[in-house]
């Protein structure tokens, strides 16, 4: 099976611009979740999607939304980009009732 | 709310010995998961081992071993025989079980460094 995939890889955006990141789970998984990873605040959950739905979510502004589509491929969006949106996004996926995480390589975003 | 600590910012082992790391954590949950993910230079988060918290055995894979402390919600990591593909930063992290997602709870790291 192939593992998760997010695209794209490396982003550079400007302050104020808005972004969108993608990422495909492992074919069959329906929960994906998303993670912020930065130097200083470490490893934080944004949210979490299953089956076209957000079931649980952090503590980030409004700024960040995300959504799922019916194929489970799952989008996240940061609005409004701010210095320190710059960060290693992840994405994980799960099947369910299985309590493993696959995590994708990571959405590098450098706000400018 | 759950946290995780790794007081540990930085480790380092000599090829082929054995080290530990440590992690404790704070729920008032009886039963949830405990994970160590190792993230390498790539960045690639991969799964290391997992425990159960309602299993009373410490979980094993190959080189990898924990030793779970639930009274004092401790779980710590186990690398006998360090090679040095061992080396990254490593994660301790917390799931809660029942349901409430699949949202992960991380510590801050521990670096890894693997002397040859």
């Amino acid at each position: 099976k192939a593992g998760v995939t997010q695209t794209p890889r490396y982003l550079i955006k400007t302050r104020g611009q808005q972004v969108t990141l993608s990422c495909s789970p492992i074919s069959g998984h329906r929960s994906v979740s998303w993670y912020q990873q930065t130097p200083g605040q470490g490893l934080q959950f944004l949210f979490e999607y299953f089956s076209e739905t957000q079931r649980n979510k952090g503590n980030f502004p409004g700024r960040f939304s995300g959504r799922q589509f019916s194929n489970s491929r799952s989008e996240m969006n940061v609005s409004t980009l701010e210095l320190g949106d710059s960060a290693l996004y992840l994405c994980a996926s799960s099947s369910t009732g299985n309590n493993e995480q696959f995590f994708g390589p990571g959405t590098r975003l450098t706000v400018l | 709310a759950q946290t995780v600590t790794q007081s540990q910012p930085e480790m380092s082992v000599q090829e082929a010995e054995t080290v530990t790391l440590s992690c404790t954590y704070d729920t008032s949950e009886s039963d949830y998961y405990l994970f160590w993910y190792k993230q390498p230079p790539s960045r690639q988060m991969i799964l290391v081992i997992r425990q159960e918290a309602y299993k009373q055995q410490n979980a094993t894979e190959n080189r990898f071993s924990v030793n779970f402390q639930k009274a004092a919600k401790s779980f710590s990591l186990k690398i006998s025989d360090s090679q040095l593909g061992d080396a990254a930063m490593y994660f301790c992290a917390y799931r809660s079980s029942g349901g409430y997602g699949n949202k992960l709870v991380f510590g801050a790291g521990t670096i890894l460094r693997v002397k040859s």
